[in-house]
């Protein structure tokens, strides 16, 4: 089984913080993506990577920033955390190709202070 | 414009009837894939079915169907025999293709509420 796990699933920072949420994939998936979710909007793609070293801006990418220095890890990173980044944020990994699921983490809820 | 609507933001059905969810979407593509997940209490999305534009029958998994209009452009989620269990956020989400990779637009997302 396709197994995407993240390193924490409830993290409380504080305002200003430098923020690191890491996402690891265990099935070799060249794409992975960070989406967060907020009640009433869904969930809204923020970056994502479809190879090593590569990234793409998604939908609301302002105030983060990601890294994927290996294939099986991707992360993402907010500069300088803000209350409006209070959410839950979810990892998702596919294989390369247009009809391949997504496989998701089971989340990560940020609290910011 | 949204992409991907969903119109119910909650839907109530009892156990073992069947419910309709509905999803329509906006593109001009071709080529373009339509998902449903679900997202139960503890927060993992797991993955019910999937439409290809191009595929003529309805896709099915077991008690998940999918109805697919495409003139209508809708890709309603059909689930039969509704369990205790089914109760959870469903999300419908639309595949989008670029030069290479690929990327999911979700809807707002229908919370199923199934009781005895």
């Amino acid at each position: 089984d396709v197994k995407v796990t993240q390193s924490s699933r409830y993290l409380v920072k504080r305002t200003g913080e430098k923020v690191f949420l890491e996402c690891v994939q265990d099935m070799d998936h060249e794409n992975m993506f960070w989406y967060r979710q907020d009640p009433g909007l869904g969930l809204r793609l923020i970056y994502f990577s479809y190879d090593v070293k590569m990234k793409e801006k998604g939908d609301i990418p302002e105030g983060y920033s990601v890294s994927r220095e290996k294939k099986e890890r991707f992360s993402l990173i907010l500069e300088s955390a803000s209350t409006n980044q209070t959410s839950m944020y979810l990892c998702a990994s596919s294989l390369r190709g247009t009809t391949y699921e997504q496989y998701f983490g089971p989340g990560t809820r940020l609290t910011v202070t | 414009a949204q992409k991907i609507t969903q119109t119910q933001p909650g839907m109530f059905v009892q156990e073992k009837e069947a419910v309709t969810l509905d999803c329509t979407y906006d593109t001009s593509d071709q080529s373009y894939g339509l998902f449903w997940y679900k997202q139960p209490s503890s927060g993992e999305m797991i993955f019910l079915i999937y439409q290809g534009s191009y595929d003529e029958q309805n896709a099915t998994e077991g008690r998940y169907s999918l109805n697919f209009q495409k003139a209508r452009k809708s890709a309603n989620l059909v689930i039969s025999a509704s369990q205790l269990g089914d109760s959870a956020m469903y999300f419908c989400a639309m595949r989008e293709d670029y030069s290479g990779y690929s990327t999911l637009t979700f809807g707002k997302g229908t919370m199923l509420l199934v009781s005895p």
